[in-house]
């Protein structure tokens, strides 16, 4: 069954570190564009990070500096460090693939995981 | 970046009526090499992480019901229930990839059954 599985999230005090994984079955992380998007407790979509194929990554302004994305091919999954938290990185975190075939631009999402709750708070 | 506007925020439809919601973006997203307009649309339930609906503006996901549908082009775009069950009860989302790497969401529009 293809899937990602998030896991990492929890409750940490402002100024701290978290790493969340995003462990994937039924495809490969290394052939694929993998994400990560956030979601503030009822608010909207928010993307953060992307790791490509290619071992090129990215970065939404919000974040550049403090979290990392990275990759264990042997493990097949995806991985989220983040530093310096602030109150405002309190989320649900999504591992997300992009589709496969779009040229041009990006793409769109198709696979989604089920999320994991980053709250930051004292 | 690309804003994308989604209106209404929220909206009331009854069972077996349209429901209709609208989604513009800042700049076009149409990508003039492939004719292809770069949006798509999501579902979202509560407690659960957002469904890809429609992509390419107007192309439905394989499983999704034929009554969701696509449409618009440029900056201008809407998504159809054609008639409303009560399972489609969610926020929908729409999204513009054709900026790389990152992409942008709408506010979102909660719909509900009147």
């Amino acid at each position: 069954e293809v899937q990602l599985v998030e896991t990492g999230g929890g409750l940490i005090q402002p100024g701290g570190s978290l790493r969340l994984s995003c462990a994937a079955s039924g495809f490969t992380v290394s052939s694929n564009y993998m994400s990560w998007v956030r979601q503030a407790p009822g608010k909207g979509l928010e993307w953060v990070s992307v790791i490509y194929s290619g071992g090129s990554t990215y970065y939404a302004d919000s974040v550049k500096g403090r979290f990392t994305i990275s990759r264990d091919n042997s493990k097949n999954t995806v991985y989220l460090q983040m530093n310096r938290l602030r109150a405002e990185d309190t989320a649900v975190y999504y591992c997300a693939r992009e589709g496969l075939g779009c040229s041009g631009g990006g793409c769109y999402v198709p696979l989604w995981g089920q999320g994991t709750l980053v709250t930051v708070s004292s | 970046d690309i804003v994308m506007t989604q209106s209404p925020d929220s909206l009331a439809v009854s069972l077996g009526e349209r429901a209709t919601i609208n989604c513009k973006s800042s700049q076009s997203v149409l990508y003039s090499s492939n004719n292809k307009n770069y949006l798509a649309w999501y579902q979202q339930k509560p407690g659960q992480p957002p469904k890809l609906l429609i992509y390419w503006a107007s192309t439905r996901e394989s499983g999704v019901p034929d009554r969701f549908s696509g449409s618009g082009s440029g900056t201008d775009f809407t998504l159809t229930i054609s008639s409303l069950q009560a399972e489609d009860v969610a926020v929908y989302y729409c999204q513009q990839y054709y900026t790389t790497p990152s992409y942008t969401f709408g506010q979102g529009t909660k719909l509900e059954i009147k």
